[in-house]
């Protein structure tokens, strides 16, 4: 089956000018995370959609982020405006259902320069 | 507040030689406990986890990791590393069985030497 995909696979953009993140997630996975790789760092999650509803939001900055899954399918993250800090690897994944046993399954990541 | 630590941010071993990396968690109960890996312009791929039972677990690829509840910690083994298992190594806990959210270390590089 395919995997997570996750376009673009890198972005350089300049402060304040917004960008997106697309993530298509594995067919048939109704759980789909996006988390945040700063460099030399672990993945922190930032939100977690159960279907188009989104479950766990506590971690995302919504003054400048936001997110949106329509049809429960493929998800967009934002940034208005990016930051210099910003700057990071931005990873989406999917489950079939949530919960700690079920496998997450990450795509390659969305690496964001701001400059 | 649940929390996870990977001791040695950066590993070297010779090829054929013995793996451990390490990991420590805080959390008051029994964790799900996972390690990840991840190769450059990869995403992470789940090696093994750790729900309840057996303490030692076998993963993909050759790996095993220990749950040692009196020392909070879930160590990765591999008897014979191979050049190809240089990549970043990711310890996660799962404090919760229901929502799946996954607390991770900061990482392990692991290089390899021929």
């Amino acid at each position: 089956e395919a995997g997570v995909v996750q376009s673009p696979r890198y972005k350089i953009i300049e402060k304040k000018q917004p960008v997106a993140f697309w993530c298509n997630p594995i067919s048939g996975h109704n759980t789909l995370y996006w988390y945040l790789q700063n460099l030399g760092q672990g993945p922190e999650l930032l939100i977690r959609y159960e279907n188009e509803e989104a479950v766990d939001d506590s971690q995302l900055p919504k003054d400048r982020f936001s997110a949106e899954r329509l049809k429960g399918v493929d998800s967009t993250l934002k940034i208005q405006p990016a930051e210099l800090g910003d700057s990071a690897v931005y990873l989406c994944a999917s489950s079939r259902l949530a919960g700690a046993y079920n496998e997450q399954f990450f795509g390659p990541g969305t690496r964001l320069t701001v400059l | 507040a649940q929390s996870v630590t990977q001791p040695d941010i950066h590993i070297t071993v010779s090829e054929g030689a013995s793996l451990e990396l390490r990991c420590n968690y805080s959390y008051g109960a029994t964790p799900y406990l996972f390690w990840y890996v991840q190769s450059p312009g990869q995403g992470l791929q789940l090696l093994l986890k750790y729900f309840s039972g057996d303490t030692l677990v076998q993963g993909i690829k050759g790996f095993e990791a220990e749950f040692k509840r009196s020392q909070s910690s879930f160590n990765l083994r591999k008897p014979s590393v191979h050049w190809s298992d240089a990549a970043e190594y990711f310890c996660a806990v799962g404090p919760s069985s229901n929502t799946g959210k996954l607390i991770f270390g900061q990482g392990t590089t692991l290089q390899v030497k021929p």
